[in-house]
């Protein structure tokens, strides 16, 4: 069964000390992985896609990485603001065009 | 630049009442869209979703319908409200690969 699993659940970090969020996915064709930022009360905020093994992508002070079987967000130096829930999704290889989500890693950064 | 819109932002309905929550989209052509569930601390549930006019294909059996009128617009019903219904409505599109959310319908039914 395709999954998308995330780690952990939530994590509690100092300002300025950095860390990585796990998401481990098995899918029938990988097409690609995404990884949104949700603040509550609002709609997810797209941040990056992914879509092959070896490839990384950054913003500011977050950088995204793919492998076969896994994503890492790495956050360096992180900064209170960047509190919030990460989610992580795959979109499938077959013909249909849903999207796979994790349930997220809530991060909160302490002043 | 494409712009996702929902309304309302928030309701609060009694149970057994009617709802319509409405989504619609600008700056895109015959983009795919998607209405998902959150509760809370829970994770995104897809609910429908639609390919083009008219199109919809439904993820779980529930008291909510969904339609397409128009190419960029998307509507979420349902005739009779339960209280397994309050949740955190978001609405999304994709053409392509990403999919982008709008901001959320809080829906509270008592």
């Amino acid at each position: 069964e395709d999954q998308v699993t995330q780690s952990p659940e939530a994590l509690r970090l100092q300002e300025g000390e950095s860390s990585s969020l796990n998401c481990s996915y098995t899918v029938s064709g990988l097409r690609g992985l995404f990884w949104y930022r949700q603040d509550p009360g609002k709609g997810p905020e797209f941040l990056f896609t992914l879509y092959s093994a070896g490839e990384e992508k950054e913003k500011e002070r977050l950088k995204a990485t793919l492998t076969k079987k896994e994503s890492f967000l790495h956050i360096t130096a992180p900064k209170p603001e960047d509190s919030a829930t990460y989610l992580c999704a795959v979109s499938r290889g077959n013909r249909d065009d849903k999207i796979i989500f994790g349930k997220g890693t809530r991060l909160h950064i302490l002043p | 630049s494409q712009t996702i819109h929902q309304w309302p932002a928030t309701l609060v309905q009694p149970v057994g009442s009617p709802l319509s929550l409405e989504c619609t989209v600008e700056g895109t052509s015959n983009p795919n869209l998607y209405w998902y569930r959150q509760a809370a601390g829970r994770g995104l549930q897809l609910l429908f979703y639609s390919v083009g006019i008219g199109q919809i294909s439904s993820e779980v059996p529930q008291n909510l319908s969904a339609s397409r009128p128009q190419d960029r617009q998307f509507i979420l019903s349902s005739k009779k409200l339960l209280l397994s219904d309050s949740g955190f409505y978001l609405c999304a599109w994709r053409t392509g690969g990403t999919q982008y959310f709008g901001p959320g319908t809080r829906l509270l039914v008592l």
